[in-house]
Formats: C-alpha cells, sequence, structure tokens
C-alpha cells in the first residue's frame, strides 16, 4: 500500500506569510495527488486536484506542484480563512490514501 | 447545484449495524464514482470504501473490508453504506464525496457528514 507523509504536522504563521506544506509519496504516483483544506467542523473542500490544477473557485493563492513522490502545496500570501487544516491524497492505485494533515496555525 | 446530504448516523453498540445514505442531486449521478470518507473525533481523514458510477466495481480500506458494503442506487441517486460488526474505533463523521471516474478529479463535493458513534 502507499503511504503519504506530510510535513510539517502544524505551523504557526501570521497572514501575509508565504506557507509551504509538502507531501512524501512511498511509491511514486505520477500526477494523481490532490490538496483538500479543511476548517474546523466543515467538510473538506478541493483546493487543487492532478497535482497542480486549480479547483474552480479556489483563489490563485494557492499554487500545488510536484510529480512522482515529492509534492507541495504553497499559498503565496495566507489570509485570515486560511488558517485550517490541509491533507493530501493519492488516488494513483487502492487503496486510497490521505496524509495525516498539517495544521496552519497563527 | 450540486448537492450531497448524508444520513442515518446514530449511537449504536458494539458488534451492532447500521446503514448510512447519502442523497445526491444536481449532477448526473451515474456518470460518476461515489466515496464514502470518515474522520475520528480529533483525528485526520481516512478514505473508507469507493464505488464505481455502475456499481460493479468497489474498493475498501483495509481496516473496514470485510464489514462494510457500499452500494447504491442509481435511479433514487442514493449512495448508501452498510455496516455491520461495528467497533470502537468506527467512531467517526461520515463523509460521501463526489469521485471523478479518472480518479483525477476526485472529491470536488462533500456532504456535511454524518455522525456514527460505536459505544454501550
Amino acid at each position: 500500500d502507499i503511504q503519504m507523509t506530510q510535513s510539517p504536522s502544524s505551523l504557526s504563521t501570521s497572514v501575509g506569510d508565504r506557507v509551504t506544506i509538502t507531501c512524501r509519496a512511498s511509491q511514486n504516483i505520477t500526477f494523481y495527488l490532490s490538496w483538500f483544506q479543511q476548517t474546523s467542523g466543515e467538510a473538506p473542500k478541493l483546493l487543487i486536484y492532478a497535482a497542480s490544477s486549480l479547483q474552480s473557485g479556489v483563489p490563485s493563492r494557492f499554487r500545488g506542484s510536484g510529480s512522482g513522490t515529492d509534492f507541495t502545496l504553497t499559498i503565496s500570501s495566507l489570509q485570515p480563512e486560511d488558517f485550517a487544516t490541509y491533507y493530501c491524497l493519492q488516488t494513483y492505485t487502492t487503496p486510497w490514501a490521505l496524509g495525516q494533515g498539517t495544521k496552519v496555525e497563527i | 447545484d450540486v448537492r450531497l446530504l448524508e444520513s442515518g448516523g446514530d449511537l449504536v453498540q458494539p458488534g451492532g449495524s447500521l446503514r448510512l445514505s447519502c442523497a445526491a442531486s444536481g449532477f448526473t449521478f451515474s456518470d460518476y464514482a461515489m466515496t464514502w470518507i470518515r474522520q475520528a473525533p480529533g483525528k485526520g481523514l481516512e478514505w473508507v470504501s469507493t464505488l464505481s458510477g455502475s456499481g460493479g466495481a468497489a474498493f475498501y480500506g483495509d481496516s473496514v473490508k470485510g464489514r462494510f458494503t457500499i452500494s447504491r442506487d442509481n435511479s433514487m441517486e442514493e449512495l448508501y453504506l452498510q455496516m455491520n460488526s461495528l467497533r470502537a474505533e468506527d467512531t467517526a463523521v461520515y463523509y460521501c464525496a463526489k469521485w471523478g471516474i479518472s480518479g483525477i478529479l476526485v472529491g470536488d463535493y462533500w456532504g456535511r457528514g454524518t455522525l456514527v458513534a460505536v459505544s454501550s
């Protein structure tokens, strides 16, 4: 089974900061990588699919990159509504696997 | 507008059974796979199961394989999760999500979730 390792598990930042979250797959998943944002008590929201494609309606400050085993989610200038937990998900092969999450805190 | 609405969550005793439902609207239901993902209290997201649009191909996470069964009624535009032999560790909010056939555009829409609590 493919394992997804996210880092860091949490980070403290400020409004306006640039934030980078990484996700590493235990084997090659090509571009089958999505990023989700979850705010407290809400359902997850899709941000990025196919490693680097921005989901419709998602602000352009979110950027996904990477392929193979190493992937990155970058938020160029953190906004107050971006304080949340972020998850990566691989859909290259079942069992689909999510990272453990990265909590972005003030 | 795409809408997904889960129901059926409840308090159930260990070893018991429960059936969750997810009512879909706003898209051609049979054209898309559907997925259940859960989140235990204070924990991360865990993929549970995915079912193809036709219902002919089902996939399960290791933790639920042999105990849970995913199914769908395309005429009613509903997704189901039959959960048997429930354990305390199955306690979670269960979300249904629309899932792209190719595995590329997945989880673009989610329901609000339904809470399953397994406890004596």
